[in-house]
């Protein structure tokens, strides 16, 4: 069956750093999606993605973020200047469909920043 | 009024009872509701999803939506074991694809 896959699956870096966080999307899936889950709280969609540009970003998806698709399979977040507040899990997900009816999520990628 | 709000639970029962999972919500504009289930340290798992109201079935879940209360349920029949989880619904507007997220709810399904 074919899954969105993310690495990788455990990531600490230190305060200030820049992280790339890497996913592949299922392969006939279009559009591309970020969110995160701070541990105890909610799942925070940060941004979604189409046609090789952002659709829609919510206000946690400031200057600090980015996305790109760099080659036809690849997906990926990177934070510069990572902050101790980016502690989290970040899963990426994809649809075939621009309902997002039917997203699929990637087994996430917890960045611990320290 | 948050968006969203999900009984975090934890929930237990015991194997094979009826479990009743819900979620309500502010936001009229909300068309698409769905139900995830995800399981320690894993991504979110698609089970149902529903568009207004109603109600949709899927083997031993189901999943109901009364868009005058703004509630939505998800029932498991015969509950499992394995049907241990935290169970999050997460809903949408029609006109884009931010989906909004309850807490969700842990459930422990006891042998």
């Amino acid at each position: 069956e074919p899954e969105v896959t993310q690495t990788p699956s455990h990531q600490v870096t230190q305060m200030g750093q820049e992280v790339i966080l890497r996913c592949v999307p299922i392969s006939n899936h279009l559009y591309f999606y970020w969110y995160r889950q701070i541990l105890g709280q909610k799942v925070e969609f940060l941004v979604s993605f189409y046609n090789n540009e952002i659709s829609e970003k919510s206000e946690i998806f400031d200057d600090q973020f980015s996305v790109e698709r760099p080659d036809g399979s690849n997906f990926t977040l990177k934070i510069r200047s990572t902050k101790l507040e980016d502690s989290a899990m970040y899963f990426c997900a994809s649809s075939v469909d621009r309902a997002n009816t039917e997203a699929f999520f990637g087994q996430g990628t917890r960045l611990t920043v320290v | 009024q948050k968006e969203v709000e999900q009984d975090p639970g934890p929930l237990s029962v015991p194997e094979g009872a009826i479990v009743s999972l819900n979620c309500t919500y502010s936001n009229s504009a909300f068309q698409y509701f769905m139900w995830y289930r995800q399981y320690s340290r894993k991504g979110p798992e698609l089970l149902m999803y529903t568009y207004s109201s109603g109600n949709k079935e899927d083997g031993r879940f189901t999943a109901q939506v009364d868009k005058s209360s703004k509630y939505i349920s998800l029932f498991i029949r015969d509950s499992q074991p394995s049907d241990s989880a935290t169970y999050l619904c997460a809903m949408r507007a029609g006109n884009n694809r931010k989906l909004i997220w309850g807490l969700g709810t842990s459930l422990a399904v006891n042998p």
